[in-house]
């Protein structure tokens, strides 16, 4: 399985900050990389696809970048509702696999 | 609005086995593959197991292989998730979530509210 690391675990960061998430896969793999935004009590939601594909009504704050084994979620001017877990997925394989999230806490 | 509901959690005893549902609506279900994904408590996301739109292509995560079976009825919208042999490790919250273009090379890009399954004595 591909394993995916992101950093950081957790962070605490303020209202109109930029928030730079990152995930680093174990393995080389392309563009295959998707990011969710978790809410507490609720299902995921798909942000980004393809490392860098904003979702349809995704705030444009929200930007992702990368390929290879290094890939970046970006949140500009970060906003209260923003506060969440994120987690970064791989759909290079026929084993898709999350890395262990980042939950962002607004001060 | 695109949607997917699961249903079938509950406390299970150990060694015990469950049945989970996802209803599909709004979409053309036979057109999607789906995929099962969980989440214990407090833990992240772990992807369990795939179906592709017709159920002819299945893949199961090895950390659950041999104890999971994935099915479909299209003519049903509903998608199944059986498992058996359950642990305190199986406790978690089980999502079902639609595949985008490309099958299991694709993002998730609906995802059901989630049930949650206790496996307790």
């Amino acid at each position: 399985d591909i394993l995916l690391t992101q950093s950081p675990s957790s962070l605490s960061t303020s209202v109109g900050d930029t928030v730079t998430l990152t995930c680093r896969a174990g393995r080389s793999i392309s563009t295959s990389l998707n990011w969710y935004q978790q809410k507490p009590g609720k299902a995921p939601k798909l942000l980004i696809s393809a490392a860098s594909n904003l979702q349809s009504g995704v705030p444009s704050r929200f930007s992702g970048s990368g390929s290879g084994t290094d890939f970046t979620l970006t949140i500009s001017s970060l906003q209260r509702e923003d506060g969440a877990t994120y987690y970064c997925q791989q759909c290079y394989s026929s084993r898709p696999t999350f890395g262990g999230g980042s939950k962002v806490e607004i001060k | 609005q695109v949607h997917l509901v699961e249903s079938g959690g509950g406390v299970v005893q150990p060694g015990g086995s469950v049945r989970l549902s996802c209803a599909a609506s709004r979409f053309t279900f036979s057109d999607y593959p789906m995929h099962w994904v969980r989440q214990a408590p407090g833990k992240g996301l772990e992807w369990l197991s795939f179906i592709s739109n017709d159920g002819t292509n299945k893949y199961n995560a090895d950390s659950v292989r041999g104890r999971l079976t994935i099915s479909r009825d299209n003519s049903k919208n509903t998608l199944y998730l059986d498992m058996n042999s359950l642990s305190a490790e199986d406790t978690a919250v089980y999502y079902c979530a639609r595949s985008g273009v490309g099958g299991i090379f694709a993002a998730f890009d609906v995802w059901g509210q989630g049930t949650l399954v206790t496996v307790s004595s």
